[in-house]
């Protein structure tokens, strides 16, 4: 069962812009993580978010939570073609033993 | 890669073979898990393990088993290799020792597994 939706599946801007993903979710979370997977590799954790918390920065990462809304977005700035990788939301729920339950991702390429 | 390394990376077996995965891990961690990456699923958990001799199913394990006999290592096995296990298997740990449950992943390069 998907948990996140990230939205949307596919972006594509220039080197420089700033890109937002989204992601939206369906049952009370416990904390919302960010993971970036590049093509043909493992994923890599980019930053987590807790559910008492509603803005976290790290780098050129800023990433919001909504709970009311059950939804939460990714902002890169000044991306960069080294940005160009595919990008997933994960919840964990409480009491799922910290089980993450992926979206399908959004997939950003960044042109140079 | 947080000293997480997969073997085989590439593996192609035929349908109705045994396949077994395996996870090694040098970071102590008390968490591992198995999933599978398909197109337009994303990743799934197929099992996951809080520790040695400890597993519990994940929301696709079906055709699925694992074992966990040292901390550093999580097998996983395909008892009966079938097309639609044809996949990208990825492992990951999280938790260090003494957390109620991991809070980040660390994943491993992954394994593409084709059945024919």
């Amino acid at each position: 069962s998907q948990q996140g939706e990230e939205d949307p599946q596919a972006l594509s801007i220039q080197e420089g812009e700033n890109a937002t993903m989204n992601c939206s979710y369906k049952t009370s979370i416990n904390n919302l993580q960010w993971y970036r997977q590049n093509s043909g590799r493992g994923l890599v954790h980019l930053i987590l978010i807790r559910s008492n918390e509603r803005e976290k920065h790290s780098g050129r990462l800023r990433v919001t939570l909504d709970t009311s809304k059950k939804s939460s977005s990714l902002l890169i700035t000044a991306s960069r073609a080294a940005d160009t990788a595919s990008y997933f939301c994960a919840t964990v729920s409480g009491g799922s033993q910290g089980n993450l339950i992926f979206g399908k991702g959004t997939k950003l390429s960044v042109k140079p | 890669d947080a000293g997480i390394t997969q073997s085989p990376r590439h593996k192609v077996t035929e349908t109705g073979t045994p396949v077994t995965l395996r996870c090694h891990q040098t970071e102590n961690h008390r968490y591992m898990y198995w999933y599978r990456q398909d197109p337009g699923h994303g990743l799934r958990l197929i099992h996951y393990s809080y520790g040695v001799k400890d597993t519990d199913k994940g929301e696709v394990s079906d055709g699925y088993s694992v074992s966990r006999s040292k901390t550093e290592d999580f097998l996983l096995t395909l008892e009966s290799a079938t097309s639609s296990q044809t996949s990208v298997y990825f492992c990951a740990i999280g938790g260090s020792s003494g957390r109620e449950f991991a809070d980040t992943q660390y994943f491993g390069p992954g394994t593409r597994l084709t059945v024919l």
